[in-house]
């Protein structure tokens, strides 16, 4: 069956760096592309970027662009999603997702990351 | 950049219909897929492609479009349906989720 199995939850102070993985499992890696989308404490879902699985292309929303960076290692199934220069207000729960279609069919149980001084 | 609205809030009685309403510019244009978020869970689709619903997914929720605003309906809604609804549209390659809509079961 398909699973995305994310890191664990994640402490940082400001300006540090984190970088999250998304397992991926039950199907072909490269046949579906991964997004990345995070949630705030109590607020709305936010979309990030996604990576082409395939040959390793990127895209981000202007809002993590210069910041993200999202790569893959085929041979273990697993995208990694990096953000640097961290702030407060980035604590949130960051999910990958896998896109078929037009829509998310499977995402991951999310990971927790804290900003905090 | 593209952006979608939604209600904050809609109530509704048990084994009523409860409407979430999605709207933006050109969305008659672009798929539309609806997004249940329980506390504390992922998001799971409950409609994909303005209005399939996935299996595994029950018949009382369905989703239509007019013009610019999408809709999702849950009908005869069950106290399991109390959660956040995102829609979601795409912007070319970019996703675009809408602020969210609680829907709380009285």
């Amino acid at each position: 069956q398909v699973q995305l199995v994310q890191s664990g939850p994640e402490v940082k102070k400001p300006g540090a760096s984190v970088k999250i993985s998304c397992m991926t499992s039950g199907y072909i890696f490269t046949d579906y592309a991964i997004h990345w989308v995070r949630q705030a404490p109590g607020q709305g879902l936010e979309w990030m970027g996604w990576i082409n699985l395939d040959n390793g292309k990127t895209r981000f929303s202007q809002n993590f662009q210069g910041r993200a960076t999202l790569t893959r290692d085929t041979s273990a199934s697993t995208v990694y999603m990096d953000l640097r220069s961290l702030r407060s207000d980035d604590t949130a729960v960051y999910y990958c997702a896998r896109r078929t279609g037009y829509y998310y069919d499977f995402w991951g149980q999310g990971t927790l990351v804290t900003v905090s001084s | 950049s593209y952006e979608v609205t939604q209600a904050p809030s809609v109530s509704v009685s048990p084994g009523q219909t409860a409407s979430v309403t999605c709207s933006g510019d050109k969305l008659d244009k672009k798929y539309t897929s609806w997004y249940q978020q329980r506390p504390g869970q992922s998001p799971t689709v409950v409609i994909y492609q303005n209005n399939k619903r996935p299996s595994g997914i029950p018949e009382r929720f369905s989703a239509s479009k007019s013009g610019n605003t999408a809709t999702l309906t849950i009908s005869g809604t069950q106290a399991v349906d109390e959660a956040d609804y995102y829609c979601q549209a795409w912007d070319d390659s970019d996703g675009v989720f809408g602020p969210g809509t609680t829907v709380t079961v009285l």
